[in-house]
């Protein structure tokens, strides 16, 4: 079955720096992969998403790259903001119609 | 996206009891899953539940333990039985709008369980 794994477990920056999160997955037929964003207590809420058939996208300060061949795929997020402090979950959706996620990010921006 | 209502939002509960957490859609979907996710941790799949079939359940999961009820295409139920402090997690049920090439996932505001 799909594996997802997800680096770094916790990630600082200080505002206005940049974040990169990185996941790699296993089950070349995965073809769907978003991102979720996890406030403290809060359900998780997808931020950003992209396809197999893409190879980068981006929604202002948060961007999404994907290398199928390499199977990684990995969350940009410019600017940071206080308010981006949460944990990101990155995930994999294959053909039998699970989204199987990464163990997540716990990002902290300092201002 | 699709909205969902689910409850009890938290509960703590004695061991050895069971819990039936509910979660409406408001509208038809094929295909509804149950995750868990224990305390700082990831969101582990537990099972789909499809309208008109049992369930398809995890590696590490069994019917027995968390049965699911799945009668209508906007309604499912999670049953977390004979419950111990390990069972202790939120768990969240989720839709996928899947369908004219649209993958999106939605998560209800998931049940926060305390077995004590």
């Amino acid at each position: 079955g799909e594996n997802v794994e997800q680096h770094p477990s916790t990630l600082s920056v200080q505002e206005g720096d940049s974040a990169v999160i990185k996941c790699t997955y296993s089950d070349s037929a995965s073809n769907y992969f978003p991102w979720y964003k996890q406030e403290l207590g809060k359900r998780p809420q997808l931020i950003i998403d992209i396809r197999s058939n893409v190879g980068e996208k981006k929604d202002q300060r948060i961007a999404v790259t994907l290398n199928k061949t390499a199977k990684h795929f990995s969350l940009h997020i410019t600017e940071t903001q206080p308010e981006d402090s949460a944990v990101y979950f990155c995930a994999a959706y294959n053909q039998g119609g699970k989204l199987i996620f990464g163990q997540g990010t716990e990002l902290s921006v300092k201002p | 996206s699709a909205v969902i209502s689910q409850k009890p939002s938290r509960d703590i509960c004695q061991r050895g009891t069971s819990l039936t957490i509910q979660c409406q859609v408001d509208s038809q979907v094929t295909m509804m899953f149950w995750y868990r996710q224990q305390p700082g941790q990831s969101l582990t799949l537990i099972a789909t539940a499809n309208q008109g079939s049992e369930a398809t359940y995890e590696s590490g999961f069994v019917i027995d333990k968390f049965p699911i009820s799945r009668p209508n295409l906007t309604f499912s139920t999670l049953t977390v039985s004979n419950m111990s402090p390990e069972d202790s997690s939120i768990y969240l049920c989720s839709v996928t709008t899947q369908g004219t090439g649209n993958y999106g996932y939605t998560f209800g505001s998931g049940t926060r369980l305390t077995v004590v």
